[in-house]
């Protein structure tokens, strides 16, 4: 079945560090591909999306590039703060004839340090 | 975007009991969804909430334990029935904003503790 494979962490960082988060998805077709960000005790935010093939997802200096040949979609931001600490989930959308669902990755933790 | 909202945030509950969580949308929306978040684990898929016709649940999760109400296009109710410790998670709804490109948006969460 269609999953999300994200790098485990804790990540952490000191600011202004370069960040990668790894995803890599096993799915039939070309699903769509999300990033969530999920802040210290709250739910779960957009942060980009590509929905086909060598599209570029960007939003608040984070960038990540639908890889068909590769089945990756990295997360970067070249210069992170103290405020992006925080879990970030890769998600790919799976369509049945119920919709769309959501498959997410296991989540990576970003702990960045002044 | 769709805005979305939950009651209650959290609640701290008797095992044995039930809880009716409730997912309010400020727009009339088509496909509404349910997910569980564990302590420290990534989003499962509970069931989609369909307006006017059984919610459909994801292998694992059955009807008695999580029955859903979809009365209209902008609310929904999940219930946690016969609650047991290992029920303790953050419950999220999220809604589909067909209008752009498909795209999930979710609640700010319940987070239940059971005792």
């Amino acid at each position: 079945g269609d999953s999300v494979t994200q790098m485990e962490g804790p990540v952490t960082l000191s600011e202004e560090a370069f960040l990668t988060i790894n995803c890599t998805y096993t799915a039939t077709g070309y699903p769509s591909l999300f990033w969530y960000v999920q802040y210290p005790g709250e739910g779960l935010q957009l942060l980009l999306k590509a929905t086909k093939a060598d599209d570029k997802g960007s939003n608040k200096g984070f960038e990540a590039t639908y890889r068909k040949e590769t089945t990756s979609f990295h997360l970067e931001k070249g210069s992170v703060q103290v405020s992006d600490s925080a879990v970030y989930f890769c998600a790919l959308r799976r369509l049945d004839n119920q919709g769309g669902k959501l498959i997410f990755g296991q989540g990576t933790e970003l702990s960045v340090k002044p | 975007s769709a805005v979305i909202s939950q009651k209650p945030s959290r609640d701290i509950c008797q095992r044995g009991t039930s809880l009716t969580i409730q997912c309010q949308v400020d727009s009339q929306v088509t496909m509404m969804f349910w997910y569980r978040q564990q302590p420290g684990q990534s989003l499962t898929l509970i069931a989609t909430a369909n307006q006017g016709s059984e919610a459909t649940y994801e292998s694992g999760f059955v009807i008695d334990k999580f029955p859903i109400s979809r009365p209209n296009l902008t609310f929904s109710t999940l219930t946690v029935s016969n609650m047991s410790p290992e029920d303790s998670s953050i419950y999220l709804c999220s809604v589909e904003d067909g209008g752009y490109q498909e795209t999930q948006y979710f609640g700010p969460g319940t987070r239940l503790l059971v005792l």
